[in-house]
This record gives C-alpha cells, structure tokens and sequence, in this order.
C-alpha cells in the first residue's frame, strides 16, 4: 500500500511564530486531506486538497502532487492551534472500490503562551 | 446542517461482550467509512460503504468485526467477543459520492 509519512514529529513553537509541516507520499493520489484534531479527538477538517495551493486564514497548504509531497504553513501561531495535524491520502492505484484514507503518524504541535 | 453524529461518545464493556457502534452521516452523504485509531497513532480504515452495500471491507481485522447500513444512511459497526485489544477510538465518516471525508466525533471503546 502506499507510505505517508509527516514532519516534524513534535513541535513545539512561542504564540505568534510561524511553521511548516510536511507530508511525503509514496505514491499517486486521488485526494489529499489535512486535518487538525484537538484535543478532544474531533478531526477538524483542514484542507482538501490533491494538488495546488489553497489559503484559509492564517493557514495554507501547497500540494505538489508530481513530487509526491505536500506542505502546511501555519503563520502567526495561537495557542488553540496546539494538537495533531494528520495528512491522509487516498491511493489512486488502489482498485476500483478502494476509497478509504490513509494517514500519516501525525506532527504534534504545542503553541506556548 | 448538522455534521455526522456518533452514539455511544463512550463505551465501556468486559471481554466477550458484544458491542453495536452506531453513525449517523451527513444528510445526503453517499459513501460511509468507518476507521480506528488507537493511542498515538492516525485513523487506519475498517470498511467503506457506497450506499447500502460494504464496497470495500478489506480493514476489519478479522470475522469478529461487522458492519451494515441497511438503508444507506445510518450504519452499525458490530463487534462479537470483544478482546482487550479491541479498546480504541471507533471514527465514522461520510462524504458526498468520492470527495471529501468529513468525520464524527468518535466512540471510544474500553474492554476490560
């Protein structure tokens, strides 16, 4: 099956700093989410987005599907920002049925006050 | 509208009860997709539904777990003989025909 695989693992940033997180993919996609879960477990969803660039706020995400490979830019960082960011990909060489996502082990991001 | 809805938020149970999880989806969502996520780790898929029918099952770890979605709208993730292992967070998903996923708040599962 495909790999996905995100960076940094943990970080851990000062309120109002800015980051970015990766996400690499072993094969070609169909769809690319990034989601946000807080800490009460709830995915919040992010950005759909499997290829191009896309801005909401103080976030944006850049999807190079060509290189495999996807960025998340957080700017001017608060302290609700802190929880796990997961990436999960949609193989696109799966069958036909196949449609389900498929995650990174997460960036666990800590915005202090 | 509403987003999509899980019952029960907790469960608590012994090995070798039975367990019923149930999903609401997102009014009018096609496909239905069930996941778990264990401490630490990401969502990894159970099973998918388009409609009424499971288009890909290939996630259930064995012939304990299934699920249904008798009239293409709620689904029920069933669990015979619960193990200790089995104690995770059970997500729900849905989304309209092939796009994007949108997900529930979850179940979390404790066998003792």
């Amino acid at each position: 099956g495909i790999q996905v695989e995100q960076s940094p693992p943990d970080l851990i940033l000062q309120e109002g700093a800015n980051s970015t997180l990766r996400c690499n993919f072993s094969d070609s996609v169909n769809n690319l989410q990034w989601f946000h879960q807080n800490p009460w477990g709830q995915l919040i969803n992010l950005f759909y987005i499997p290829s191009g660039t896309k801005q909401n706020g103080r976030l944006s995400a850049t999807t190079v599907a060509t290189e495999r490979y996807s960025l998340l830019y957080i700017s001017s960082s608060q302290t609700t920002d802190s929880g796990v960011y997961f990436c999960a990909v949609e193989w696109a060489i799966s069958s036909g049925s196949a449609r389900q996502l498929t995650f990174g082990s997460g960036t666990q991001l800590t915005v202090l006050p | 509208g509403a987003g999509v809805s899980q019952t029960p938020s907790n469960k608590v149970t012994e090995k070798g009860k039975y367990v019923e999880l149930r999903c609401d989806p997102i009014s009018g969502h096609t496909a239905l997709y069930w996941y778990r996520q264990s401490l630490g780790q990401g969502p990894e898929f159970l099973i998918y539904f388009q409609g009424t029918g499971a288009a890909d099952d290939s996630g259930l770890p064995n012939d304990r777990f299934f699920a249904v979605r008798p009239e293409g709208s709620v689904s029920t993730l069933k669990i015979q003989r619960t193990e200790r292992g089995d104690s995770a967070v059970y997500l729900c998903a849905s989304s309209l025909y092939l796009n994007e996923q949108f997900f529930g708040p979850g179940t979390r599962l404790t066998v003792l």
